[in-house]
This record gives structure tokens, C-alpha cells and sequence, in this order.
């Protein structure tokens, strides 16, 4: 079975902090790999998607980075804001049907 | 463009009793999906469908059932509602766009049972 670690479960930091988010999965073998954001009670929101062949894809303030061989992927954010605090999940795809998920991070930005 | 929507947003059940939790996407996707998220648990695969007519089994699947009688409509079943599936539910679908199948999420079902 596949597993999908995101190491830490929680984080904390002071507003304007550059941050890096961890996403590691066993199996190398990815079809492509997808960043969410989650606020308290609510669905994921698609932050990025990087597929197999790519190394890294950008959004605004957010850089998702993509190392199969070592079966790891970093979410980037700079110049983080109160407003970014949420829980962040990787998603890891091997086929269509097969999503496993990271149980998360939890970021707290404080003013 | 509403995306994909959930009804309802919440329910609570008694042991044993059922109940169907709809989904619905108007972006004329392929596949679609139901999770359950479980504190420490992450989001696991209840089943998903492939297409009009189709369903699957995916991690999690036994004590639900799934009909995908319209493309754009996706159903899970509780028969017996059991304590153990107590959750929050969601929905997803996806395409296989260029950049492989991006999946886009429901606003959730909270569910509780008693």
C-alpha cells in the first residue's frame, strides 16, 4: 500500500516568513502529484498540480517542487500571510483511480 | 459555473437507519469520486465511477453503495447506518486534462451517526 507522509502535522510562524511544506510518498511511480489547501469545515481547493515529467510548477506566491527518484515533493510559499493559514494536503496519483492522500499540515500565520 | 456541489451539508442518523448524499459537477467530467476524512485518517477512496453507468470499489467501500445514473450525478448509499461512519464526505471528480487528472472538490457532507 502506497503511503503519503507530510511532515510536520502543524506549524507555526510569524507573518512575511519564506515556508517550505513536505510531501513524501513510497512508490516512485507517480502519475502526477497535487497540492490542496483546506480551511476549517470546508472542501480542497486545488492549489497546483506537477505531473511526472515535470520538475516544479508555480502559482503567484506558492512553488511546488516535484524529486521522484526520492519519492518527495515541497510546497514554497513566500511571504506568508495571515490569510494563508489552512491545512495543506498532497495528494499522490498512480493511475486515475488511485489518489493517496497526506494526512497534512496544519500552518498558522500569525499577524 | 457551481463546480461541484453536495446535498446535504449535514445530517445526523440513527443507528441502522439510511440515507443518500448526492453529488452533482456541471464541468462535464469524466470521473468522479467519493472520500470520507477521518481525523489522523487523511481522505480515503470510498469508490469512484470512470463514466456514465460505471462504478468501483476503493479503499474504504464496504456499507456504502454508489449509482452514476447521469454523468453528471454521483450517489453514495448508507443501507444501515453504523456509528463507525460517522465522517465528513466529499465528493471530487476529475478530467484527464493536459497536465493529467486534477481533481476538484465538494464543499463536504458532515455525518453523523448515533
Amino acid at each position: 500500500k502506497q503511503e503519503v507522509t507530510q511532515i510536520p502535522a502543524a506549524l507555526s510562524v510569524p507573518e512575511g516568513e519564506n515556508l517550505v511544506l513536505n510531501c513524501s510518498f513510497t512508490d516512485s511511480a507517480i502519475y502526477n502529484l497535487q497540492w490542496f489547501r483546506q480551511d476549517p469545515g470546508k472542501g480542497l481547493t486545488s492549489l497546483l498540480l506537477i505531473q511526472s515529467s515535470q520538475r516544479e510548477q508555480t502559482s503567484g506566491r506558492l512553488n511546488a517542487s516535484l524529486d521522484k527518484s526520492s519519492g518527495r515533493s515541497t510546497l514554497y510559499i513566500a511571504a506568508s500571510q495571515p490569510g494563508d493559514s489552512a491545512t495543506y494536503l498532497c495528494a499522490v496519483l498512480y493511475n486515475f483511480n488511485k489518489f493517496y492522500f497526506g494526512s497534512g499540515t496544519k500552518l498558522n500565520v500569525k499577524p | 459555473n457551481a463546480g461541484v456541489t453536495q446535498t446535504p451539508k449535514f445530517r445526523v442518523l440513527k443507528t441502522g437507519q439510511s440515507m443518500t448524499l448526492l453529488c452533482a459537477q456541471d464541468m462535464n467530467h469524466e470521473y468522479m469520486y467519493w472520500y470520507r476524512q477521518d481525523p489522523g485518517m487523511g481522505l480515503r477512496l470510498i469508490h469512484y465511477s470512470v463514466g456514465e453507468g460505471t462504478t468501483a470499489k476503493g479503499e474504504v467501500p464496504d456499507g456504502y453503495n454508489v449509482s452514476r445514473l447521469k454523468k453528471q450525478n454521483f450517489l453514495l448509499g448508507l443501507e444501515s447506518a453504523a456509528p463507525s461512519q460517522t465522517s465528513v464526505y466529499f465528493c471530487a471528480s476529475s478530467w484527464t486534462s493536459g497536465i493529467g487528472y486534477e481533481q476538484y472538490f465538494g464543499p463536504g457532507t458532515r455525518l453523523t451517526v448515533t
